[in-house]
């Protein structure tokens, strides 16, 4: 069955440095989304992504947050200077959605850890 | 302000019985609600969804309600395995009356333990 994927599986990284999380999303899906979860805490959106742009973004994605399909095949979330609130689970998910409903798949995730 | 909230943290129940878990929204009017399972460290894997027009839906041991009037979903697991203990999330899009943003909110989870 296919699948969504992620890498790297974990990430340490020093407050202030960029990071790059990188996902394959499933290969006939048209829409893309990153989510992240702090430790306890909920699931929360970052950002969709269809047609090789943001449809969607939330409070949580400001200015240090980009996202691209570079390829068309990978779909990556970048943080350019990191902090140690980025601390979190981020899952990217994608979907083929069909009118009136949406299914989406999320990957394993990447455990990122601000120092 | 929009809230969607599961009521309980914490489910501990004995295998064999049913779990009934709780969905509550408040200031949203989805047009369907989903119900995804989390393992530790993993993400969040798809369950059921359920529509608007939808009073209840099954697959196999697991059920899901819809009450627009009281704005709340139930999730049911019949005849619980020790296997079935993971976190349990609803979700919705907030975008309301019909079409879809493609976002979803999230509850906070219930963790349900099946003890054998």
């Amino acid at each position: 069955e296919p699948e969504v994927t992620q890498t790297p599986s974990h990430q340490v990284t020093q407050m202030g440095q960029e990071v790059i999380l990188r996902c394959v999303p499933i290969s006939n899906h048209l829409y893309f989304y990153w989510y992240r979860q702090i430790l306890g805490q909920k699931v929360e959106f970052l950002v969709s992504f269809y047609n090789n742009e943001i449809s969607e973004k939330s409070e949580i994605f400001d200015d240090q947050f980009s996202v691209e399909r570079p390829d068309g095949s990978n779909f990556t979330l970048k943080i350019r200077s990191t902090k140690l609130e980025d601390s979190a689970m981020y899952f990217c998910a994608s979907s083929h959605r069909d009118w009136y409903q949406e299914t989406q798949y999320f990957g394993p995730g990447t455990r990122l850890l601000v120092l | 302000s929009q809230k969607i909230e599961q009521n309980s943290e914490a489910l501990n129940i004995q295998e064999g019985k049913t779990a009934t878990l709780t969905c509550n929204y408040t200031n949203y009017s989805p047009a369907y609600l989903q119900w995804y399972r989390q393992d530790p460290g993993r993400g969040p894997v798809f369950l059921l969804l359920i529509r608007e027009n939808e009073k209840e839906k099954r697959k196999e041991r697991l059920k899901v309600t819809f009450d627009t009037t009281l704005k709340q979903s139930l999730f049911h697991i019949t005849a619980s395995q020790p296997a079935d203990s993971a976190t349990y999330l609803c979700a919705l899009d907030p975008l309301n009356y019909g079409g879809s943003q493609g976002n979803l909110i999230f509850g906070k989870g219930t963790k349900l333990s099946v003890k054998p």
